[in-house]
């Protein structure tokens, strides 16, 4: 089984509809990441949390939000989509001092 | 916060050809820099990182060298293989954050 899992893996939706996008670890790590990717821009830190009570912000977190359920989840909500949240979202998890771990991805479409 | 530029954007080796790619970062405060592939479909995954303490690391075909002074470091590829195709990406630690550089595609011609 994979150590760091998204759900969905695909997503197609509308211009205004809430989303959530959901990250799940095996790892056992503390500190968790969600990025995004876009052609040309590489990969952009959107959220980071390093235990359940911690929160921090990243470079581009206007039109995000996330909650940390329990050490292994870390979930991404996009409360009224846009067209220019289009894109792929990765998530990651990480132990201190040591290196990122990413998930598959998951591909989303906002129309 | 920390700026990391990645050049080329997009670089075509002849199969058992060399291939370079080169990142600077901006803080002198980095002090790790890893190096993911990304293949089609999948997340990026490690394949070799160095720690500001050292100067260079080798790993098989795959090495990496760190110029703190200049703040750049490179990746190298050698005898590539066709396996090698991916998008590559930098990254430099600042604090608790990775910062990123923004990808070269490797195209290794059989």
């Amino acid at each position: 089984d994979a150590d760091v899992t998204q759900t969905p893996r695909n997503r197609i939706t509308k211009t205004g509809k809430r989303i959530m996008l959901e990250c799940s670890q095996t790892k056992g790590h503390d500190r968790m990441y969600w990025y995004r990717q876009d052609p040309g821009l590489g990969l952009r830190l959107i959220y980071y949390s390093f235990d359940v009570k911690d929160i921090n912000k990243g470079e581009i977190s206007d039109g995000y939000s996330v909650s940390r359920q329990a050490q292994a989840k870390f979930s991404l909500s996009l409360e009224s989509a846009i067209p220019n949240q289009t894109a792929l979202y990765f998530c990651a998890t990480r132990a201190e001092g040591e290196t990122q771990y990413f998930g598959p991805g998951t591909r989303l479409l906002v129309l | 916060g920390e700026n990391v530029e990645q050049h080329p954007s997009t670089l075509s080796v002849q199969e058992g050809d060399s291939a370079v790619i080169k990142c600077t970062y901006s803080d002198s405060a980095s002090n790790y820099f890893p190096w993911y592939k990304q293949e089609l479909g999948k997340g990026p995954q490690l394949i070799i990182d160095i720690r500001s303490n050292v100067g260079e690391k080798k790993d098989q075909r795959i090495a990496v060298t760190l110029n703190k002074t200049a703040k750049h470091f490179s990746l190298h590829i050698t005898e590539t293989q066709p396996e090698d195709s991916a998008v590559y990406f930098c990254a430099a630690t600042y604090g608790n954050q990775f910062y990123f550089g923004t990808g070269t595609s490797l195209t290794v011609i059989p």
